[in-house]
């Protein structure tokens, strides 16, 4: 039963231009949405996140949007870098729990010089 | 301030041998995760460990694993009698906050 899909597994994108990366949910109850980067020997690292009364949040590069009726959100990455090259995983907290993370199967981005 | 510190970081063991897998949580973290990846999957949360206490251990499966966070020193994650399906990369998390985690680098379990 995967509540949180990441349905592309790669993604390729030339440098300068925009990275989306998707995921979509299923459970009603996640109020708090996450997106980790990880780099290969390396544990994720935190990048940005949302919570469920917002739609937008914004950091440098990274911009994160969320729609609740669509049950979608979405990682936008703008100029992409060659750095930016890493698998990226959506997560999600449901209201019931403060600390259990659902995570999706990731997105393996490469940003092409 | 040093990170969440996890070692090994590879470790290999034979089928019927036991595992363990130790975690540091940042300082001033009392919250430890654990999670396990396995190759093409997503992490997938295992157990919540507070100091001396076991919060919620409801994705560890029921047999050989187990899990601890003492009073002094690291978190352990436990695995007796391995087998090949244990292999898989185990992760580490800790947070002040509880949904704020932040992960170690990892450890690799190789069942051979």
């Amino acid at each position: 039963d995967q509540q949180v899909k990441q349905n592309s597994p790669s993604l390729s994108v030339q440098e300068g231009r925009i990275s989306i990366l998707n995921c979509d949910y299923t459970n009603s109850m996640f109020d708090y949405f996450l997106w980790y980067k990880k780099y290969p020997a390396e544990g994720p690292t935190f990048l940005i996140s949302i919570s469920s009364i917002k739609d937008k949040n914004e950091d440098g590069r990274f911009t994160v949007f969320l729609n609740k009726s669509a049950k979608h959100l979405s990682l936008h990455i703008v100029p992409s870098q060659p750095g930016d090259s890493a698998v990226y995983f959506c997560a999600a907290k449901s209201m019931d729990s403060s600390y259990k993370l659902i995570f999706g199967s990731g997105t393996r981005l490469l940003v092409r010089p | 301030n040093a990170g969440v510190m996890q070692n090994p970081r590879h470790l290999v063991r034979r089928r019927g041998q036991e595992a363990r897998l130790r975690c540091s949580p940042m300082k001033g973290h009392s919250h430890v995760y654990w999670y396990r990846q396995l190759p093409e999957e997503g992490l997938k949360f295992m157990v919540y460990l507070q100091k001396e206490n076991i919060i919620d251990e409801s994705g560890m499966p029921k047999e050989r694993f187990s899990a601890e966070f003492p009073k002094e020193g690291p978190s352990i994650l436990r695995i007796q009698q391995v087998v090949r399906g244990d292999s898989a990369a185990y992760f580490c998390a800790s947070s002040s906050r509880s949904y704020e985690q932040y992960f170690g680098p990892g450890t690799r379990l190789t069942v051979t």
